[in-house]
């Protein structure tokens, strides 16, 4: 199966900039889609195919890469930002999903 | 608007059948390139995926629980329905149906419904 590797958590403060990587463990073209998931809900979207914005999503958010390495960006971060961050890819069967990134505001 | 909702037993024992439906709107599984994804959520494992079962009722299995898994849809009703036999204690967790197509991965997501295997 591909792995794709988080990194656990990240602290930021309002107003900054913030990339959350992603890493797979073999290519995976552009199949690569980030969702946010806060406490007590559902993922939802955020970015699909490396780097399309899903509707309704703010443009704070952005995504970028192909191949192995992905980054999602948000800039400026934002206190309802606080969530966790999953990457997923939908290139190479069985569809896989990272560990997650915890986001945290200070 | 989208909308999807997954509803279940809620707790289950030891070597029974999981039976999932997802009802759902805003768009038909008889439209093409639309899918219904099951992902699970676990403390073991995180995320992951199940299966998809597509507009053309076409079917996608994760190979490590392929055997084990049965999907099917009622398109009339707008209803997909995920089984799981013979469960453990590693099936407890929440559920999620989702649209997915090909492009987008899984662009909306049902509240989720929580599975607990106990005896």
């Amino acid at each position: 199966d591909t792995v794709l590797t988080q990194s656990p958590a990240l602290a930021v403060s309002p107003g900054e900039r913030v990339s959350i990587s992603c890493r797979a463990s073999e290519g995976v073209n552009s199949y690569m889609h980030w969702y946010q998931q806060k406490p007590g809900q559902q993922p939802k979207l955020l970015i699909y195919k490396a780097s399309n914005l899903a509707s309704g999503v703010p443009a704070r958010f952005s995504g970028s890469g192909s191949g192995t390495d992905f980054t999602l960006t948000i800039d400026p971060v934002e206190a309802d930002d606080t969530a966790t961050y999953f990457c997923q890819q939908s290139w190479n069967d069985p569809f896989t999903f990272g560990s997650g990134t915890k986001l945290e505001i200070k | 608007q989208v909308s999807l909702k997954e509803s279940g037993p809620g707790i289950l024992q030891p070597f029974q059948t999981l039976s999932l439906t997802c009802s759902f709107s805003g768009f038909s599984l008889g439209t093409s390139n639309m899918g219904v994804g099951w992902i699970r959520q676990t403390s073991g494992k995180g995320l992951e995926y199940l299966a998809t079962i597509w507009w053309d009722d076409d079917k996608y299995f994760n190979p490590s629980l392929n055997s084990r898994l049965t999907v099917s849809k009622d398109t009339s009703n707008n209803q997909a329905f995920l089984k799981i036999t013979s469960v453990d204690t590693a099936d407890t967790g929440t559920y999620y149906c989702t649209l997915t197509t090909v492009v987008t991965g899984f662009a909306y997501w049902g509240q989720g419904t929580l599975v607990t295997v106990s005896s």
